[in-house]
C-alpha cells in the first residue's frame, strides 16, 4: 500500500537555526510531492510542490525541498528559522495511478525557541 | 480566488444520529477528498471522488459514505455517528496534476 512517513513527530529548533524535516514515501513510480503547513487554528497552506524537472524546488516563506528518487525522499529545509514558522508540517504524495489519490504523512510539529 | 467551502465549522451530534458534512468547490475540479485529522495521525483519507457519481474508498472508510451528484459538491455521511468519529474533518479538491485546496474544516463532536 502507498504510504508517507514523517519520522519526526516533534522538532524543536532555535530561532535562526537551520531546519530539515524528513519525508519518505512508498510508491512504485514517481508521485507528485507536496509540503503543506498548518498554523494553530488555521487551514492547510501549500508551501511547495514537485511534479517533474529540477529536483530542488523553492517554495514560499523561504522553504525549499529536494526530491531524491534513490531514497524515495522529499525533505523540507529552511536555512534560518523564524518564530513564526512554528506550526505543523505535512508531506503529501499525489498518485496518478490510483484515481488521483492524495496521501498525507502524520505530520511534524515544529517548535521554535528564542 | 480558489474556494472550498465546508458547510459548518463546528458541529455537535448525538450518538446514533445520521450526520451530513457538505463541501462545495467553485474551481471546476474533478477530484474531491474527505479526510479526518487527529493529533499524531495526520490527515487520513476517508473517501475520494475523481468524477461525478464516482467514489473510491480511502484508508479509513468504515462508518462513512459519500455522495457526489454534482461536480462542485461532495458530501460525507456518517450513517450512525459514534464517539470515535469525533474529529476534525477536512474537505479538499484538486485538478489532476496540481495541488489540493482545502476547506477550513469541520470540527465534529459526537456525544
Amino acid at each position: 500500500a502507498q504510504s508517507v512517513t514523517q519520522p519526526d513527530i516533534h522538532i524543536t529548533v532555535s530561532e535562526g537555526a537551520s531546519l530539515e524535516l524528513r519525508c519518505n514515501y512508498s510508491y512504485g513510480a514517481t508521485p507528485y510531492l507536496f509540503w503543506y503547513v498548518q498554523s494553530p487554528g488555521q487551514g492547510l497552506q501549500l508551501l511547495l510542490k514537485y511534479f517533474s524537472g529540477d529536483t530542488l524546488v523553492q517554495g514560499i516563506k523561504g522553504f525549499e525541498a529536494e526530491f531524491k528518487r534513490s531514497q524515495s525522499s522529499f525533505n523540507l529545509r529552511k536555512p534560518s528559522v523564524h518564530w513564526s514558522d512554528a506550526a505543523e508540517y505535512f508531506c503529501a504524495v499525489g498518485l496518478m495511478e490510483y484515481g488521483n489519490k492524495l496521501v498525507f504523512g502524520a505530520g511534524t510539529i515544529l517548535r521554535v525557541k528564542s | 480566488d480558489v474556494k472550498v467551502t465546508q458547510s459548518s465549522r463546528y458541529l455537535v451530534k448525538r450518538t446514533g444520529e445520521k450526520v451530513f458534512l457538505e463541501c462545495v468547490q467553485d474551481m471546476d475540479h474533478e477530484n474531491m477528498f474527505w479526510y479526518r485529522q487527529d493529533p499524531g495521525l495526520g490527515l487520513r483519507l476517508i473517501y475520494f471522488s475523481y468524477d461525478v457519481k464516482m467514489k473510491e474508498k480511502g484508508d479509513i472508510p468504515e462508518g462513512y459514505s459519500v455522495s457526489r451528484e454534482k461536480k462542485e459538491r461532495f458530501s460525507l455521511i456518517l450513517e450512525s455517528a459514534s464517539t470515535n468519529q469525533t474529529s476534525m474533518y477536512l474537505c479538499a479538491s484538486r485538478l489532476t496534476g496540481i495541488e489540493a485546496f482545502f476547506g477550513q474544516g469541520t470540527r465534529l463532536t459526537v456525544v
